[in-house]
């Protein structure tokens, strides 16, 4: 089954812990790509990589860390975790970088910053 | 810079009424491309229907339809004979097309409450 899988789906953690969010794609996509939501402001471009070992800043960069070492996997890392970094984060991909594409999107991992 | 407005944060309906969630964007590009996401209860994200800035032709799918305008650049979406199961949040999102990024550029999103 074609899919986008994050992990861990909920966390709840302290200030100041670095925690890491996998990302994994079976579809060989080249896109992938990082959101937030939050309520009030819809979903937001974190980081966005367009293939392997190539990554740069969406909209809302600060704080987050990404790497694209293999195709299918796109970690998104909080090396020093704030309150305002509570969100609910997605994953999504798609086959390459076009505009026209929709993204699949994983089930989303909730995270709560203490 | 591109935007998309969803003006209705939250609707709420009885079932078998029908439904429009509106949205309205704005984008310099002449080539962009226009989605709907669905997001039940659950939380994750439904692709619904992409459209094509050159591609004027509404679309319907049962019970769904959009209805695309370029001359009022908008992108409304009908749900017709609503169902608790259309329950949901839902998101417009638009995509310009040129080289480098191609983010989702997001509605703030509108409730949908059908109630039985």
């Amino acid at each position: 089954e074609a899919q986008v899988t994050q992990n861990p789906r909920y966390l709840i953690t302290v200030t100041g812990k670095k925690l890491t969010v996998t990302c994994s794609q079976n579809m060989n996509h080249e896109y992938m790509s990082w959101y937030r939501q939050d309520p009030g402001l819809g979903l937001r471009q974190i980081y966005y990589s367009m293939n392997v070992e190539v990554t740069d800043k969406g909209d809302v960069p600060e704080g987050y860390k990404v790497s694209r070492k293999e195709k299918r996997n796109f970690p998104l890392i909080l090396e020093s975790p704030s309150p305002n970094q509570t969100s609910l984060y997605f994953c999504a991909s798609k086959p390459t970088g076009e505009a026209n594409q929709p993204q699949h999107f994983g089930d989303g991992t909730r995270l709560s910053i203490l | 810079a591109q935007k998309v407005t969803q003006a209705q944060t939250e609707i709420s309906v009885v079932e078998k009424e029908d439904v429009t969630l509106d949205c309205v964007y704005e984008t310099r590009d002449t080539t962009y491309y226009l989605f709907w996401y669905k997001q039940p209860p659950s939380g994750e994200l439904v692709f619904l229907i992409r459209r094509n800035s050159f591609d004027e032709q509404n679309e319907i799918s049962g019970r769904y339809s959009w209805n695309f305008q370029k001359s009022t650049s908008s992108f409304n979406f009908t749900i017709t004979a609503s169902q608790v199961v259309d329950s949901a949040v839902y998101f417009c999102a638009l995509s310009e097309r040129y080289s480098g990024n191609t983010p989702l550029v997001f509605g703030k999103g509108t409730r949908l409450s059908v109630i039985a």
